[in-house]
């Protein structure tokens, strides 16, 4: 069985400050490993994925993610972050023994403050 | 743009009256998801389709029920809401059903129940 565990429940932060957002998993196989983020009153839209090659993967608004097999992890960083990326972010991991069923962490709130 | 629709955005019902979620998608995907997140929480798999192969998670309710007429169209009837109910009912979904397959969002329906 898979588990996800987002070590941060809310993480503040002033615009235009470093961000991590710090994801482990378990699992007794191969994963894939996903960031979700949910603006309020939304639906989850994907950030970014991890499946296969480069352990790093970024996103198109300046977000990247580095998969860290030894310390199973999947933490997102943002070198500068602005208001607009105040929301909720979800990590999550797939494995191909539970087809395309998504194991979620507890979700981080990023608080960004002007 | 093709997209995951839900409708309504919000939905307020009385306790024990039945209720309908809608879901389209124009993306034109084989599996179909309905996912409950409660505030602060991650979002829990109540079911999925793959075309018309219905898969019930085996903790969701017999409250919660789910048709899937279509390709395009999926429902969720809770056959007596409770208070416990309440939620985001959030609808998702992916091409196929391999681990790799992104799952893509609708903005939700938030669910009241007075």
């Amino acid at each position: 069985a898979q588990s996800v565990t987002q070590l941060d429940s809310q993480v503040p932060v002033f615009e235009e400050a470093p961000v991590e957002l710090r994801c482990n998993y378990s699992s007794s196989v191969s994963v894939y490993l996903f960031w979700y983020v949910q603006y309020p009153n939304q639906g989850l839209q994907l950030l970014l994925k991890y499946l296969s090659g480069s352990t790093l993967v970024e996103s198109i608004n300046g977000f990247e993610a580095e998969f860290n097999k030894s310390q199973t992890s999947f933490h997102l960083r943002k070198p500068s972050v602005h208001i607009s990326d105040t929301a909720e972010y979800f990590c999550a991991v797939s494995d191909n023994n539970a087809g395309n069923m998504l194991t979620f962490g507890g979700g981080t709130r990023l608080m960004v403050k002007p | 743009d093709a997209m995951v629709i839900q409708n309504p955005r919000y939905q307020v019902t009385q306790f024990g009256k039945p209720v309908t979620l809608s879901c389209s998608q124009t993306l034109n995907h084989n599996v179909m998801y309905w996912y409950q997140q409660k505030s602060s929480q991650a979002p829990k798999l109540l079911f999925h389709y793959y075309d018309k192969d219905f898969n019930n998670e085996a903790d969701t309710p017999d409250n919660f029920q789910s048709r899937r007429p279509n390709t395009s169209f999926c429902f969720l009837d809770i056959r007596s809401p409770g208070l416990g109910d309440a939620a985001m009912y959030l609808c998702a979904t992916s091409r196929e059903d391999r681990a790799t397959d992104t799952q893509y969002f609708g903005p939700g329906t938030r669910l009241t129940v007075l």
